[in-house]
């Protein structure tokens, strides 16, 4: 069965610190993973797909078939990246069936 | 504004009515996905067209649930009967044939009291 897990509800940093968000998953075969983001008030977006292998605003995530793992990473967060964080999985057809995991809540502190 | 557009954005209803939701995809976006997300959950796949074709249900569309995509443009979610259970956002998504970015509209709210 294809399954995210984010175990944090909550994650709150200080601005200028380092942000590591986490997303493990549960899947037989290879998967496509992504990082989707809403910010208060906005709609659901696209982040980052680990095969793009981008940085988006400042974001990195690497993927660890051996840890099955995704981990969502930032060297210094601002405020501006508060938002809801949601790690999601796809088994490819069609590639937006996403198995979404429960989100995590990045809270920057000034 | 040219994103997913979904109407209404907020439905209260009573329990055992019907409700129909539309959503209008990205124009020219050839695939249309249907979720539904509650409380503290992520969003959960409902179904997907391709154009005017809907392929591929979840379990978790009982029969209650009707999704049609006539002429392959905008799209109806159908509720019969709902029950307080059915209370959720529902949200729709649009992407290019090749499946690229998908983008998501604003969601409708459906309250059953």
């Amino acid at each position: 069965a294809q399954r995210v897990t984010q175990p944090e509800k909550l994650l709150s940093v200080f601005k200028g610190a380092p942000v590591e968000l986490k997303c493990n998953y549960s899947y037989s075969g290879s998967p496509e993973l992504f990082w989707y983001v809403q910010y208060s008030r906005q709609r659901l977006q696209l982040l980052l797909r680990h095969i793009s292998r981008e940085s988006i605003k400042g974001f990195t995530a690497d993927l660890n078939k051996g840890e099955t793992s995704f981990h969502l990473k930032k060297p210094f967060a601002q405020e501006e990246d508060s938002a809801m964080y949601y790690c999601a999985l796809s088994g490819l057809t069609p590639l937006n069936k996403l198995v979404f995991g429960a989100g995590t809540i990045l809270r920057v502190k000034s | 504004d040219t994103g997913v557009s979904q109407d209404p954005r907020h439905k209260i209803t009573k329990r055992g009515q019907n409700v129909t939701f539309r959503c209008d995809p990205i124009s020219e976006h050839n695939r249309l996905y249907w979720y539904r997300q509650t409380l503290g959950q992520g969003p959960e796949f409902l179904t997907y067209f391709q154009n005017e074709a809907q392929l591929e249900k979840s379990r978790l569309l009982s029969d209650r649930f009707s999704a049609e995509r006539p002429k392959g443009s905008f799209s109806t979610l159908e509720i019969q009967r709902t029950e307080q259970g059915d209370s959720a956002m529902y949200l729709c998504a649009s992407s290019p044939f090749r499946d690229e970015k998908l983008f998501f509209g604003s969601g409708t709210q459906l309250s059953v009291l």
